[in-house]
């Protein structure tokens, strides 16, 4: 339960705030995702980064901007949001195309 | 792209019975196929997989099918447990890439 891990939990923002959500791996995983959780949507893949390179950008609007600074640790900035973005965002962790394991999500509320 | 389908999007079953959860998918060229567990407030936690060289696999209460002609695969519950209650995800990928396409997802209740 602790392989990953996502902070903060929860996050309430403006439209004109700018926030990050942080995520942390201690698997040893060399591949980091991050995936957008709406209510009754599919889970929806943003970006994926292979050895700390982005290597998908699945059309994700530009006011979510990620950073990989290295194989643990995954950061979503965020600004200039729009209530809609408002989800649970998920990152998940994996070795190459294996198994891919989540973090608990942060709880995202745009006002 | 991929796209996923699955079916029903709600499961509502009495506890001892089984429980089949269907997904189609578009991509000839997937060939894993993961299903993840969501219970209320948690994490997506992977409880099988399958690879596209093998057309079943089981894990005690839990199995999973594969038809790659018709581009099918369905997960099968038996002697349901109310701790089942949970929205079940399938999921379908190929070695291109990390990518998975997920379904939307079913809401089974198991009634004690």
């Amino acid at each position: 339960e602790t392989g990953v891990t996502q902070t903060p939990r929860h996050l309430v923002m403006g439209m004109t705030n700018k926030k990050s959500l942080k995520c942390e791996q201690h698997l040893g995983h060399n591949a980091m995702y991050w995936y957008k959780q709406s209510a009754k949507k599919p889970l929806e893949l943003m970006f994926v980064y292979n050895f700390k390179e982005q290597t998908e950008n699945n059309s994700v609007p530009s006011r979510f901007s990620p950073e990989c600074p290295n194989s643990s640790h995954l950061f979503l900035h965020l600004h200039t949001l729009q209530p809609e973005d408002s989800a649970l965002y998920l990152c998940a962790s994996s070795h190459g195309t294996d198994t891919q394991y989540f973090g608990p999500g942060t709880r995202l509320t745009v006002l | 792209g991929e796209n996923v389908e699955q079916h029903p999007s709600t499961l509502s079953v009495q506890e001892g019975d089984s429980a089949v959860i269907k997904c189609t998918y578009s991509d000839s060229a997937s060939n894993y196929f993961p299903w993840y567990k969501q219970e209320l407030g948690k994490r997506p936690q992977l409880i099988i997989d399958i690879r596209s060289n093998v057309g079943e696999k089981k894990d005690q209460r839990i199995a999973v099918t594969l038809n790659k002609t018709a581009k099918h695969f369905s997960l099968h519950i038996t002697e349901t447990q109310p701790e089942d209650s949970a929205v079940y995800f399938c999921a379908a990928s190929n070695n291109a890439g990390n990518m998975l396409t997920f379904g939307g997802g079913t809401r089974l209740m198991v009634k004690p």
